[in-house]
């Protein structure tokens, strides 16, 4: 059973237009990230949240917002899209149990974004 | 001062061959090293992590080396199986009261040829 879900897995999107990404986790995690992944870049933190209701900038933020509504879903928004943001975004989730780092993120399966 | 860099970006062996996956880092206050492993259409998984209190860590087929003086380590994988053609990603992660903070490589894609 998935734990880590993004909805949608494709999206075609027109410049200037909103695009809303999805992801629901099942781990019961207090941490969430929104990442793009672009060749050449790796994986790339956007917006992360560590509680609902709650969000944190992360590397690369402008351009983006993000709502943390529950504990369970985190959902990335993008109110003008841009070219330059076509990519695979990917949401994770994980324990983050303290400091000490030695956390696992568990990742969803992406969603493929083409901005025209 | 928080880049990890990843080397080669690509790489292909023959099954059976050991691959050798290269990584480094900037900031000595990393203390965390995980490797992702990702196949094509799916999400990163974690594969094998490091303390940099460890020298060495294995895990069947997969070993990290770490060095910390040097700020490098590498993924070594033995006997190397197609079923191992993906792309791994090394990270580096800190921890801070509250938190953690972690960076990821731009990833070495690996082709594994029978």
């Amino acid at each position: 059973e998935a734990a880590v879900t993004q909805s949608p897995r494709s999206k075609v999107a027109v410049t200037g237009g909103k695009v809303t990404l999805s992801c629901h986790q099942t781990n019961n995690h207090d941490y969430m990230y929104w990442y793009r992944q672009d060749t050449g870049h790796g994986l790339r933190l956007i917006h992360y949240s560590y509680v609902a209701d709650s969000t944190e900038k992360g590397d690369i933020p402008d351009g983006y917002k993000a709502s943390r509504p529950s504990q369970e879903n985190f959902s990335l928004i993008l109110e003008l899209a841009s070219l330059s943001q076509t990519a695979v975004y990917f949401c994770a989730s994980s324990d983050a149990k303290g400091w000490g780092g030695q956390d696992t993120q568990y990742f969803g399966p992406g969603t493929r974004l083409l901005v025209l | 001062q928080q880049q990890v860099r990843q080397s080669p970006q690509s790489l292909t062996v023959w099954e059976g061959e050991t691959a050798i996956l290269n990584c480094s880092y900037e900031n000595s206050a990393f203390d965390y090293f995980p490797w992702y492993q990702q196949f094509p259409g799916e999400g990163p998984a974690l594969l094998i992590s490091i303390l940099s209190v460890s020298d060495k860590k294995e895990d069947g087929r997969f070993t990290i080396f770490f060095n910390k003086r040097e700020k490098k380590l590498s993924l070594h994988i033995a006997d190397s199986q197609p079923g191992d053609s993906a792309t791994y990603f090394c990270a580096a992660s800190k921890g801070y009261p509250g938190g953690y903070k972690v960076v990821f490589g731009s990833g070495t894609r690996l082709l594994v040829s029978p």
